[in-house]
C-alpha cells in the first residue's frame, strides 16, 4: 500500500492566486481528514469526510477555503484567493471506521508570498 | 469538546536515559487517546493508542503509555532512548461519537549523545 498520497509536496504562490491541494487516501478507508499545521496554532482540523460526505467543516477558516471529495479515492482543498497567512503545512489523513487512528500523508508545504 | 495539554514544549535527554513526555486531556465524554511522532519534514506516524481495556499500552519503537482516568493523563514513556528518537511527539484525543482528533501542541524530544 502506497499510503496517503498528497500533491504537490511544496507550493509557492503569489497572494491572490488560487491554490489546489490534492489527496489520495488509502483504498478502503472511509474517513478523510484535512489538517493544517503552523508554529503558532499547531495542528488544526479543517474538515473531515465520511463516505465522501463532509461531516464537520467548522474548522475551515473562512469562505476562501473549500474542500471536495468527488469519490472515495480523491479529495481537494482549494484556497481562493490565497493570502500570506495561509502559509502552513497542510496534511491529509485517512482512516477506516473500525480502526481508530489515522494514517497521515507527507503534507503539502504552502508558501504564499 | 475535548482539549489536550502537553506540559513540556521541549525535553532534552541523554542517549540511553529514560524519558517521560506528559499529556493531560479534558473531555466531557469518554475518549480514545493517541500518541503520534513526527520526524522532520514528514507526516505524523501513530505510536500507540488507548481505546479500552488495559491502561498500559505498548507501541512501536519501545514506547509505552499509561492511561490514568482519575488524573486525566496519558503520559508517554521509554526506558532507554536513542538518537533516532529525536522528533516531535503529539498527544491526541478523540471523543466518542465524533471521528476527529484534537492534538496537543507537541513536545520536541532532543536526544543528545
Amino acid at each position: 500500500d502506497a499510503g496517503v498520497i498528497q500533491s504537490p509536496r511544496h507550493e509557492v504562490t503569489e497572494m491572490g492566486q488560487e491554490v489546489t491541494l490534492r489527496c489520495k487516501p488509502i483504498s478502503g478507508h472511509d474517513y478523510l481528514f484535512w489538517y493544517r499545521q503552523t508554529m503558532m496554532r499547531g495542528l488544526e482540523l479543517l474538515i473531515y469526510f465520511n463516505n465522501n460526505v463532509p461531516i464537520d467543516d467548522s474548522g475551515m477558516p473562512e469562505d476562501r477555503f473549500s474542500a471536495k471529495m468527488p469519490n472515495a479515492s480523491f479529495s481537494t482543498l482549494k484556497i481562493q484567493p490565497s493570502e500570506p497567512r495561509d502559509s502552513a503545512v497542510y496534511f491529509c489523513a485517512s482512516s477506516w471506521d473500525k480502526n481508530y487512528g489515522y494514517t497521515f500523508g507527507s503534507g503539502t508545504r504552502l508558501t504564499v508570498v | 469538546a475535548q482539549s489536550v495539554t502537553q506540559l513540556d514544549s521541549q525535553v532534552p535527554v541523554f542517549e540511553e536515559a529514560p524519558v517521560e513526555l506528559r499529556c493531560n486531556y479534558s473531555s466531557s465524554v469518554s475518549v480514545y487517546l493517541f500518541w503520534y511522532v513526527q520526524y522532520p519534514n514528514q507526516g505524523l506516524q501513530l505510536l500507540l493508542k488507548y481505546l479500552s481495556g488495559s491502561t498500559l499500552v505498548k507501541g512501536i519503537n519501545g514506547f509505552e503509555a499509561e492511561f490514568n482516568k482519575s488524573q486525566t493523563s496519558f503520559h508517554l514513556r521509554k526506558p532507554s532512548v536513542h538518537i533516532s528518537d529525536t522528533a516531535e511527539y503529539f498527544c491526541a484525543v478523540e471523543g466518542t461519537g465524533r471521528r476527529a482528533l484534537t492534538f496537543g501542541s507537541g513536545t520536541r524530544l532532543q536526544v543528545q549523545p
